[in-house]
């Protein structure tokens, strides 16, 4: 099984700021890919799926660069409650990127 | 809505014990999986299972086992406890390999 490396973080930026993530695989063959968000001590929850032609809700936008081999996740007008862990996921291979923190200040 | 119920929000054990923890899910899913989570490692997969009686080591399944009974119900076994087991477990489960995984809350061990 494969790796999945992520942003270490952590990110720390004001309210309305635009932030992204990225995370590398290593599995050429890997074909589905979300992102998750975990609250402290909360488990994961599905923020959103990454295809290959972008996926955009609201302010967040996923991409998939399948040539280089990487994910992102891109948060527009940041908001206070954005404040948590954000992990990547290859689910073809149960991998789990170690997630990135974000702290939206005011 | 995908609900996921794990037997325990936190447990304290003893070095030695032989500990059980129950997961259910009750959307039908045919995957099933065992997580723990500590901080700075991410989540390990422990086990998985894609079937009934069917199960498959993930990457740290030593000092581990598992139970599959029914579809909807996934057991993790300890079988003897010791301090380094000390995590947060995390059962999911998904549709088919490769879809979204859904979450339960978690159990916070702690193993003296």
């Amino acid at each position: 099984r494969k790796e999945v490396e992520q942003d270490p973080g952590p990110f720390n930026v004001p309210e309305g700021a635009t932030v992204a993530f990225n995370c590398t695989y290593s599995n050429s063959a890997s074909q589905s890919f979300f992102w998750y968000r975990q609250d402290c001590r909360k488990e994961p929850k599905l923020l959103m799926s990454v295809y290959s032609s972008g996926n955009e809700d609201g302010r967040f936008t996923a991409q998939l660069n399948r040539a280089s081999q990487y994910i992102s996740l891109l948060i527009r007008d940041s908001k206070l409650s954005d404040s948590a862990t954000y992990l990547c996921v290859v689910a073809n291979d149960m991998r789990f990127g170690a997630g990135t923190r974000l702290t939206v200040k005011p | 809505d995908v609900k996921v119920t794990q037997s325990s929000r936190y447990l304290v054990k003893r070095t030695g014990e032989k500990v059980f923890l129950e997961c259910v899910q009750d959307m039908d899913h045919e995957n099933m999986f065992w997580y723990r989570q500590d901080p700075g490692l991410g989540l390990r997969l422990i086990y998985f299972s894609y079937d009934v009686k069917m199960k498959e080591k993930g990457d740290i399944p030593e000092g581990y086992s598992v139970s599959r009974e029914k579809k909807e119900r996934f057991s993790l076994i300890l079988e003897s406890a010791s301090t380094n087991q000390t995590s947060m477990y995390l059962c999911a489960s998904s549709f088919s390999q490769g879809r979204e995984q859904y979450f339960g809350p978690g159990t916070r061990l702690t193993v003296t």
